[in-house]
């Protein structure tokens, strides 16, 4: 089975420090992994996706996420938060069906 | 192109009640999902569809039932409605060659 698991449902930085979002995942085959936004009131939106290619993936907003099979994870970061990443951001699986996992989310505040 | 488009954006359902949700999509993608988002859950597949009249339950499709006449539309039905469909529901669609969700902007369904 495939599934994600997200670490922490409330993440609290200051504006200008690091973010750390993590995100684990179980998988008997090679994952796709995907980490996507959502604003208040909104859809959600892709930030970045791990597709097998390079294991550092970088994507929209100054975000990156790093796949490291050895210890199953995909956690997302930012160097430097700015007060618009505040947010709740979602890992998902996709399984090799065209199924889809979300995890349960972490919510990202971001203090002046 | 608009996107992702769900109908209706809000709706008060009585416990028994049935009714059908539209999600449509412009983008001539293959797959689409439904989903349903609750506080502290993340979001729940529902059913899915990778094509033009197929169809696969997800993680939780009881109390469901979907339909993909057209490739551009994905309908998801209450057939009884219960308190415990109250939720957010969230329609994607994927190009079939990509992995990238782009959803629509929710329908926020309350049971009473």
């Amino acid at each position: 089975a495939q599934s994600v698991t997200q670490l922490g449902s409330h993440v609290s930085v200051s504006e200008g420090a690091l973010v750390l979002l993590r995100c684990n995942y179980s998988s008997s085959v090679p994952p796709y992994l995907f980490w996507y936004v959502q604003y208040p009131n909104q859809g959600l939106q892709l930030l970045l996706k791990y597709t097998s290619a390079a294991t550092l993936v970088k994507g929209i907003n100054g975000f990156e996420a790093e796949f490291k099979k050895s210890e199953t994870s995909f956690h997302l970061t930012k160097p430097s938060a700015h007060m618009s990443d505040a947010a709740e951001y979602f890992c998902a699986v996709r399984k090799i069906n065209n199924d889809m996992r979300f995890g349960a989310g972490t919510r990202l505040t971001v203090k002046p | 192109n608009a996107g992702v488009t769900q109908t209706p954006k809000f709706r008060v359902l009585k416990t028994g009640q049935s009714m059908t949700l539209l999600c449509a999509q412009d983008m001539n993608h293959e797959y689409m999902y439904w989903y349903r988002q609750d506080p502290g859950m993340g979001l729940r597949l529902i059913h899915y569809s990778v094509g033009e009249g197929t169809t696969a339950k997800g993680e939780v499709p009881d109390g469901y039932n979907v339909s993909r006449l057209k490739k551009q539309n994905f309908l998801l039905g209450l057939e009884s409605a219960a308190p415990s469909q109250t939720s957010v529901y969230f329609c994607a669609s994927v190009r079939g060659s990509s992995y990238e969700q782009y959803f629509g902007p929710g329908t926020r369904l309350t049971v009473t």
